[in-house]
């Protein structure tokens, strides 16, 4: 059974970093395709940034310069390193295998407030 | 980037009557490799979103029949056959096709 549990979450002060992580078991996030997905309040829904397989990476345009996604294999994490974070990414941060193709599985979500 | 446009913005039903909910692509969404990336999320309250339908119309493991996708080229519809309780919630229709990846605005079920 493929589960995903995020961590990470918290509330930091605009400017600050906060690393997200996502353990994964029943699967292998090196073989596959690998997102964040956030839910800003008011339930709008954004693509944050995805890992291929191969390890190719995107990201949206608002995160470009201040996130990365990256893989820990030894783990079996993915991870989301924030940076020079602003109260506009105030959001549920999901973790999530796969996109377009059969067998998407999402995480619970963990919330991240940014506020001084 | 691609907006989706989704209508209505809310969807009051009477529990056993059909539900249709459609989605406006502002860029078509046919690829090369001949998907069409367009899926279907439901996000019951307090609750992740899960996936109902991927490429338009397969249905993901596990999702009723009573749920089925249509559509081709910028227009794409949802359709619940006959609503039960379970089916309360908000509705996202879901692209793949361009980067970045985007959604459209939700459609909220409720029961009449």
């Amino acid at each position: 059974e493929v589960l995903l549990v995020e961590s990470g979450g918290g509330l930091v002060q605009p400017g600050g970093s906060l690393r997200l992580s996502c353990a994964a078991s029943g699967l292998s996030v090196n073989r596959n395709s690998m997102s964040w997905v956030r839910q800003l309040p008011g339930r709008g829904l954004e693509w944050v940034a995805i890992v291929s397989s191969g390890g190719a990476t995107f990201y949206t345009d608002p995160v470009k310069g201040r996130f990365t996604i990256s893989r820990d294999i030894s783990k079996n994490t993915l991870d989301l390193q924030m940076t020079s974070l602003r109260a506009e990414d105030t959001a549920m941060y999901y973790c999530a295998k796969g996109a377009v193709l059969a067998g998407v599985y999402w995480g619970q979500g963990t919330p991240v407030t940014v506020s001084s | 980037d691609v907006v989706l446009t989704q209508s209505p913005h809310s969807l009051p039903v009477t529990l056993g009557q059909p539900a249709s909910v459609s989605c406006r692509s502002s860029l078509s969404l046919p690829q090369d490799d001949g998907n069409t990336y367009l899926n279907w999320f439901h996000q019951r309250p307090g609750q992740s979103p899960g996936r109902l339908i991927y490429n338009v119309s397969d249905r993901d493991s596990g999702v009723p029949d009573r749920f089925s996708g249509s559509g081709s080229g910028t227009d794409f519809t949802l359709k619940i056959s006959r609503v039960e309780a379970e089916d309360v919630g908000v509705y996202y229709c879901m692209q793949g096709s361009h980067w970045p990846y985007t959604f459209g605005q939700g459609t909220k079920l409720e029961i009449k």
